[in-house]
């Protein structure tokens, strides 16, 4: 089956345009996380939504990071007047949610964005 | 303190040898643990998980999580070239809907 895609792959961008990242999670996944990656670095955890609701905004890093998901499916993160220090690898990844504990995160490939 | 710690390497082991990576979190609400693994330029892969005290085994591989002590680790058997990689340890709360990943360990297994 389809795994986790995201979209674009890649983006570069000039210093304090608006860039939006998709999302699109695999068929019955509840639960969808982003996460930030920079260069020779861990993940940074940005954001998670529980279907359409999102109970763990914490990690957004400023205002200008915001995220929304729609239909239990989809998501986008948009990041406003884009700084260079947002440039990094953004990861999604999604999961069942499921009760237990057992619950893998699948992640998506990734969009590489460079702010210039 | 980070909530999830993880030695940040480089380890390197020559091959066939025992690799073994450390991870410990701060969280006691934790419930269930992962380890992924990340190869240069691609996303994180799951390698196992575990949940209960003690140790489990998939192929080459055996975590260990001792949730009195806040740690897990990941043994590597048998070691080869393509497990050189970098190393997450994930840690979930699932009450709070939270998971806590480390920055990694870059393994290196020598030929």
């Amino acid at each position: 089956g389809a795994g986790v895609s995201q979209s674009p792959s890649n983006k570069v961008t000039e210093k304090g345009k608006d860039v939006e990242l998709r999302c699109d999670p695999i068929s019955g996944h509840t639960a969808l996380y982003w996460y930030r990656q920079r260069l020779g670095q861990g993940l940074e955890f940005l954001i998670y939504f529980q279907g359409n609701s999102a109970p763990d905004k914490s990690g957004l890093p400023s205002d200008r990071f915001s995220a929304e998901r729609t239909g239990e499916s989809v998501s986008t993160l948009t990041i406003q007047r884009t700084q260079q220090e947002d440039s990094a690898v953004y990861l999604c990844a999604s999961s069942l949610a499921t009760s237990g504990g057992t619950d893998t995160q699948y992640f998506g490939p990734g969009t590489r964005l460079t702010v210039l | 303190q980070k909530e999830v710690e993880q030695n940040s390497g480089p380890l390197s082991v020559p091959e066939g040898a025992i690799a073994s990576l450390n991870c410990t979190y701060s969280d006691r609400g934790s419930q269930s643990f992962f380890w992924y693994r990340q190869y240069s330029g691609k996303s994180p892969e799951l390698i196992m998980f575990i949940y209960s005290n003690g140790d489990k085994e998939d192929g080459r591989f055996t975590a260990q999580l001792n949730k009195a002590s806040q740690y897990v680790s990941l043994l590597i058997r048998d070691s080869q070239p393509s497990d050189s990689a970098t190393y997450l340890c994930a840690v979930t709360n699932t009450n709070a809907g939270k998971s806590t990943f480390g920055d990694g360990t870059t393994l290196t297994v020598k030929p």
